[in-house]
């Protein structure tokens, strides 16, 4: 089956310095990709869309300066966390599209998740 | 905008005890329903989904049924196990376009023996 493979599943960093999470879909093409953020006993939260050689799509209240997301290509998707603070620590999730189906019928699979510390 | 409630953990039951988790939704159009599981260390994987009204998913012994006139998508398994202790998430899609998914804020389920 479609795999998505997120890495790392777990890093610690200090206050300032920047993170950057890859997300790699390993037997599909994902003309998209979406990046979520996963607050303590609180759902997850969309953070960004991202799609294959265009610029990413930010929701409301996500800044695009600190949470740079590129899509350079179809199997592969980056969020980087600049100049992290602890109120950045989080698990950070990313979905691909792709797989099977069509257009908005395709499904969408996981990555295993990010667990981010900054200290 | 759509939106997903569902009920708040954690729910602890004993090993074959009958388990319900109540989801209800909100959406502008005529979405698909999806429960996913989260396993101890691990992402988040489909457990089951229902595409219209009436609709009923099912897997590894869990069901939920698509009831739009009490837009409900409960999850419900008969005799739960201790491997099925995880974090539940009600999500629905509208499929119209690029559309990601809206969660529910997960259900923490524990399983003891």
């Amino acid at each position: 089956g479609a795999v998505v493979s997120q890495h790392p599943s777990w890093v610690i960093c200090k206050s300032g310095t920047s993170v950057k999470i890859e997300c790699r879909s390993l037997d599909f093409q994902a003309t998209t990709m979406f990046w979520y953020r996963q607050f303590p006993k609180q759902s997850l939260m969309l953070m960004a869309t991202s799609n294959e050689g265009s610029k990413a799509t930010y929701e409301q209240g996500v800044e695009k300066d600190k949470f740079l997301i590129n899509h350079a290509s179809l199997t592969l998707s980056t969020l980087t966390v600049t100049s992290a603070h602890p109120e950045d620590s989080s698990f950070y999730i990313c979905s691909a599209r792709g797989g099977g189906g069509q257009g908005a019928n395709s499904p969408l699979h996981f990555g295993n998740g990010t667990r981010l510390t900054v200290t | 905008g759509d939106s997903v409630t569902q009920m708040e953990g954690p729910v602890t039951l004993s090993e074959e005890a009958f388990l319900t988790i109540n989801c209800t939704y909100t959406a502008t159009g005529y979405p698909s329903l999806f429960w996913y599981v989260q396993y101890p260390g691990e992402g988040l994987q489909l457990l089951l989904k229902a595409t219209k009204a009436d609709d009923k998913g099912s897997n590894k012994g869990f069901e939920a049924t698509y009831r739009k006139e009490t837009t409900s998508f409960h999850l419900e398994k008969g005799s739960v196990q201790v491997s099925d202790s995880a974090v539940y998430f009600c999500a629905l899609r509208t499929l119209s376009g690029n559309t990601p998914l809206v969660f529910g804020k997960g259900t923490r389920l524990s399983v003891i023996a």
